[in-house]
This record gives structure tokens, sequence and C-alpha cells, in this order.
């Protein structure tokens, strides 16, 4: 498998316009979660995603920030309008179901770095 | 309640020496502690996992100790070597709950050649 894939691994943006962040999953993970990190706050869970349904979007900033999971194999962040203080790198992350694991963890895409100006 | 209290933020150490990076919690519902390593450029990657029910798991050279009472927990790596530099997150998760894993703020290890 070649493991989560996100795109575009970076993005440079001009404040007030829409961004899009796109991640595939690894195949057969039911959960999908979406991170903010920055130096200032570290690894911050924006939302998760379990069979394609959003279970918990309390991390999500603002309304600015809107996720979807149309289906098991592709999942987008979107910011619009888009912020300076947006400037971070997101992270998808999948896992499987932890009940059926011994040693449970999430296998975290690359990234993709945001700044916006 | 739900957080993850890491320190240090960074940490230098010899080759050859033992980095120590310590992590405290409060929920005592968590019953999972992962440890994630960071590369530059790369996104954090399991390293080890313990659960509260064993009071130190080994794997090479990388050992976490867990103190339930305490509600602390630490990653010591032994013999750190150059490759070992990187950030490290110390988590806690409640397994099948909300399947959440919290992660601490991160210590940034350089180990010296």
């Amino acid at each position: 498998d070649a493991g989560v894939i996100q795109s575009p691994r970076h993005e440079v943006t001009e404040m007030g316009q829409e961004v899009t962040l796109r991640c595939k999953p690894i195949s057969g993970h039911d959960y999908l979660f979406w991170y903010r990190q920055t130096m200032m706050r570290g690894l911050e869970l924006l939302i998760y995603f379990n069979n394609n349904v959003p279970i918990d979007d309390s991390g999500m900033p603002e309304d600015r920030f809107s996720a979807k999971m149309p289906n098991a194999s592709f999942s987008t962040l979107k910011i619009q309008p888009s912020e300076p203080r947006d400037s971070a790198v997101y992270f998808c992350a999948s896992s499987s179901d932890p009940r059926r694991q011994l040693s449970y963890g999430y296998t975290f895409g690359s990234g993709t770095r945001l700044t916006v100006v | 309640q739900q957080q993850v209290k890491q320190s240090p933020q960074s940490l230098i150490v010899q080759k050859g020496g033992i980095s120590i990076i310590n992590c405290a919690y409060e929920n005592t519902a968590f019953d999972y502690f992962p440890w994630y390593q960071q590369f530059p450029g790369k996104g954090p990657a399991l390293l080890i996992a313990i659960r509260p029910d064993v009071s130190e798991k080994k794997e090479g050279r990388f050992t976490i100790s867990f103190n339930k009472s305490a509600k602390q927990f630490s990653l010591h790596i032994m013999d750190s070597q150059p490759g070992d530099s990187a950030t490290y997150f110390c988590a806690a998760s409640i397994r099948g709950r909300d399947d959440k894993i919290i992660f601490g703020k991160g210590t940034r290890l350089h180990i010296l050649p």
C-alpha cells in the first residue's frame, strides 16, 4: 500500500482565496482524521470520520473550515476564505477499528504545508 | 482533563547517551499510550505504545516506563544516535470510546554526533 496520500505537498495562496486540501486514506481503514500542526499549538485534531460519516468536528476552528468524505477513498478539507493565521501543516491520518488491533495507531500522510500571504 | 502534558520542549543529548521525555495526564479513563516519532517533512509515525496494565515496554533501544498511580509515563532512548534526531509526541486515548488520540505538544530531540 502507498500509505496515506495527501495533495498538494505545498500550497501558497493569497488571503481570501479558497484552499482545498486532499487526502486518500489507506484502503480498508475505517477512520480518517484531519490534523493541523503549528509550532505554537502542536498537533490539533480538526475533525474525524468513521465509515465516511463525520463523528467529531469540535476542533474545526471556524465556519471557514469544512471537510467532506464522499467515499471511503477520498476526503477534502476546505478553507474559504483563507487567512494568514491558517498557515500551518495540515495532516491527514487514517486507521482501522482500534478494537480489531493489538497495537493501535494512526498512519499519517506527509502533510500539506499551507502558506497564506 | 483531556490534555497530555509533555516535557521538555526540546532536548539535546550526546551520541550514546540516554534521552528521556516525560508525559503526564489527568484523565484516568485513558487506557492506551502511544509514542509517535516525526522527522522533518514527514508525518508522525507510531513508534511504541503501552497499556496501563504493564509498567514497562521495551522495543530495541526504546523503552516506555509507565507509572499509573502518578499518571505519568516516559520514553527512554538508550544509546541515542544522530538518526534519532526528530520530534517525539506522547499521546493517550480511550480505546473503543471515541477513538481519538490526544497528542502532547512534542519534544524536539537533537543528538550531537
